[in-house]
């Protein structure tokens, strides 16, 4: 059971380029996001998905773009790489059923952007 | 909307002494879910511990338990035994309930916690 699967782990940009950054999961998951994580500032959640065909901005959206065709797979979208996108990205899953449904986290990818 | 506050940046414990790490919400839903997420240096999110609004019942695993007042919207991790593998960042978060139809977690800014041999 592989749970939630980022790649790549680590990217290095330069301002202007884009790139995606893969996040899959394995557990049918209907609920996925994407966070940022920046020194001092916690895990901002980027956008997020309750289910294949349905994606809604989180709190630091702006630079990015996410599609949800399939349960599996929520890539996040560089359109054009800036600096100040320079950070640690997190995808995570989990159920939205009834209960205390923790989100599972995948191992992170570290962009940098010259 | 919904805010998570860790006022600690940084706290310090001696191991096998007991350390207790603050959180705050601010929410005007009824039906939540609260966690506590262990973040060591090799940067996986760890849950360590969690629990729902609707329980008064303070949620214990193992050394850790937490101090829940639903009143104070206050939800405080206190970590018994201190060990030196307890070294982390932890963040806490909120969860909306099922009824919000959002599912969004909030989290807060962490607090790094130094244990001292």
């Amino acid at each position: 059971n592989a749970g939630v699967t980022q790649t790549p782990k680590f990217q290095v940009l330069k301002t202007g380029q884009s790139m995606t950054l893969q996040c899959a999961q394995d557990m049918n998951h209907e609920y996925m996001s994407w966070y940022r994580q920046d020194p001092g500032m916690g895990l901002r959640l980027i956008h997020y998905s309750v289910g294949a065909g349905i994606t809604d901005q989180g709190e630091v959206p702006n630079g990015y773009n996410v599609s949800r065709s399939t349960t599996e797979d929520f890539p996040l979208r560089l359109l054009s790489a800036a600096p100040s996108q320079t950070s640690v990205y997190f995808c995570a899953s989990s159920s939205v059923g009834i209960g205390h449904q923790p989100q599972h986290f995948g191992d992170g990818t570290r962009l940098s952007i010259l | 909307a919904q805010t998570v506050t860790q006022s600690q940046p940084e706290m310090s414990v001696q191991e096998a002494e007991t350390v207790t790490l603050s959180c705050t919400y601010d929410t005007s839903e009824s039906d939540y879910y609260l966690f506590w997420y262990k973040q060591p240096p090799s940067r996986q999110m760890i849950l360590v511990i969690r629990q729902e609004a609707y329980k008064q019942q303070n949620a214990t695993e193992n050394r850790f338990s937490v101090n829940f007042q639903k009143a104070a919207k206050s939800f405080s991790l206190k970590i018994s035994d201190s060990q030196l593998g307890d070294a982390a960042m932890y963040f806490c978060a909120y969860r909306s309930g099922l009824t919000s139809g959002t599912y969004k977690y909030i989290f807060g800014t962490g607090t790094r916690l130094k244990v001292l041999a």
